[in-house]
């Protein structure tokens, strides 16, 4: 079966500082693909990043960064110097190498004051 | 480029009537969309997997004959709640299926709330 796990419900930091959103999955399949995705009050998911199972390098986008690693099944998140308007819902999703399906975690809120 | 619209944005209906959304690709075929449902502060539930010309697959535990759902073109899927009650009132999302196996695109939802 597969899951996701987002232990952290809820967040608050301040402006400026780096926050870390963990995501821990589990799957039987060898061949996998790990997202994330945010969703601001207005409700319409952004998509930020695909990772597939066989490329486990980081990767930075900017503020965002985030850290694939297969030894523990995790699929970290980091925002650096994070701001305003970071503040969201951020999801972690997993999907099979052969099917559409994406099974999402319980999503992480993050607030982020100024 | 992959938009997805979703329409109405907003629908607020009386307990028994039907609401019917859809769900359009607009700058791409999709031969899958799904549909997701999320409550308040909980996460995205796939309700269905909607495929072009034929019958949607229904994840467990989603009612068929109250969640129906048609995917009668390529860029265009509904979901229509049958009889609505207080408790189908959602966030009702649906995603297409870019054709490369592991992208999906999402619409921006549809908030539903039952009288």
């Amino acid at each position: 079966a597969q899951k996701v796990t987002q232990a952290q419900t809820e967040i608050s930091v301040v402006e400026k500082e780096d926050v870390t959103l963990d995501c821990v999955y589990e799957t039987r399949d060898t061949t996998y693909y790990l997202f994330w995705y945010k969703q601001p009050p207005s409700g319409e998911l952004v998509f930020l990043i695909r990772r597939n199972s066989f490329d486990e390098q980081n990767e930075i986008s900017g503020r965002y960064s985030w850290n694939f690693q297969k030894s523990t099944s995790s699929f970290n998140f980091t925002i650096t110097a994070s701001q305003v308007v970071d503040s969201a819902v951020y999801f972690c999703a997993l999907s099979g190498y052969n099917t559409d399906k994406l099974i999402f975690g319980t999503g992480t809120r993050l607030q982020v004051f100024p | 480029g992959a938009v997805v619209s979703q329409h109405p944005s907003r629908v607020i209906c009386k307990s028994g009537t039907s609401v019917k959304i859809e769900c359009r690709s607009l700058d791409f075929q999709a031969t899958t969309m799904f549909w997701y449902r999320q409550f308040p502060k909980q996460s995205l539930m796939l309700m269905a997997t909607s495929n072009e010309g034929s019958k949607a697959t229904y994840e467990q535990g989603v009612e068929k004959d109250k969640f129906l759902i048609n995917h009668a073109s390529l860029t265009l899927s509904t979901l229509t709640v049958t009889s609505a009650h207080p408790e189908d009132s959602s966030f009702y999302i649906c995603s297409a299926d870019g054709g490369r196996g592991y992208e999906q695109y999402f619409g921006p939802g549809t908030r539903l709330t039952v009288t």
